[in-house]
């Protein structure tokens, strides 16, 4: 149980494109996800909250209008790079909880590279 | 402010035990997580700790001191696909995990 699956789990585009990333938990329903990313040798940073049917919560430095994310559901939530730029280019990893309140679960993640 | 603070890298030989150590400052505290990452992957859960005490599954073992701000996660028996980085995270009142910079372990033969 709890599987969080992401799509496309690479991606590489040109700079000034937009790219959209899928998050989706599998076997339970998710009232919160969450987006990180992670740039080599570093730990994860929480770039937002997203609870369905709301608005996501960023955090600090993390523009919004350029990572636009959509919770629609309560399995779905998307992460769209607006203008994509080559300093974008990273992994972005998902996160799900809902089934235990207490327990992220998170997707395999998106590498992004950005040319 | 927030802190946590794991050591950078460990290394230990292969049917050992290491234990990593993990110590936080947070302004909320609602549990305390330990994710094992493998280079180019997404972290996976390896372990919950609310109340104090020790926490066993398997050969991974979690203990947490809520008075201390202090936990440990201890691998037993290490195998080589052990080698990964193991993170430790603190989940505030709001749900967020605060993430520690993580420890890398090396399992030598």
């Amino acid at each position: 149980g709890a599987v969080v699956s992401q799509h496309p789990s690479w991606v590489i585009c040109k700079s000034g494109t937009s790219v959209k990333i899928e998050c989706r938990s599998l076997d339970f329903q998710a009232t919160t996800m969450f987006w990180y990313r992670q740039f080599p040798k570093q730990s994860l940073m929480l770039m937002a909250t997203s609870n369905e049917g709301s608005k996501a919560t960023y955090e600090q430095g993390v523009e919004k209008d350029k990572f636009l994310i959509n919770h629609a559901s309560l399995t779905l939530s998307t992460l769209t790079v607006t203008s994509a730029h080559p300093e974008d280019s990273s992994f972005y990893i998902c996160s799900a909880s809902g089934g235990n309140p207490e327990t992220q679960y998170f997707g395999p993640g998106t590498r992004l590279l950005v040319l | 402010g927030q802190n946590i603070d794991q050591p950078t890298e460990m290394t230990a030989t292969e049917g050992a035990i290491v234990q990593i150590n993990c110590t936080y400052q947070t302004s909320g505290f609602n549990g305390l997580f330990w994710y094992q990452q493998h280079a180019g992957e997404a972290p996976t859960f390896l372990s919950y700790n609310v109340l104090d005490g020790l926490e066993e599954k398997g050969r991974f073992s979690s203990f947490l001191s809520r008075s201390k701000g202090y936990s440990y996660l201890l691998l037993k028996e290490l195998q080589m696909k052990d080698s990964a980085s193991y993170l430790c995270a603190v989940s505030s009142n709001t749900g967020k995990l605060i993430f520690g910079q993580g420890t890398t372990l090396q399992v030598k033969p």
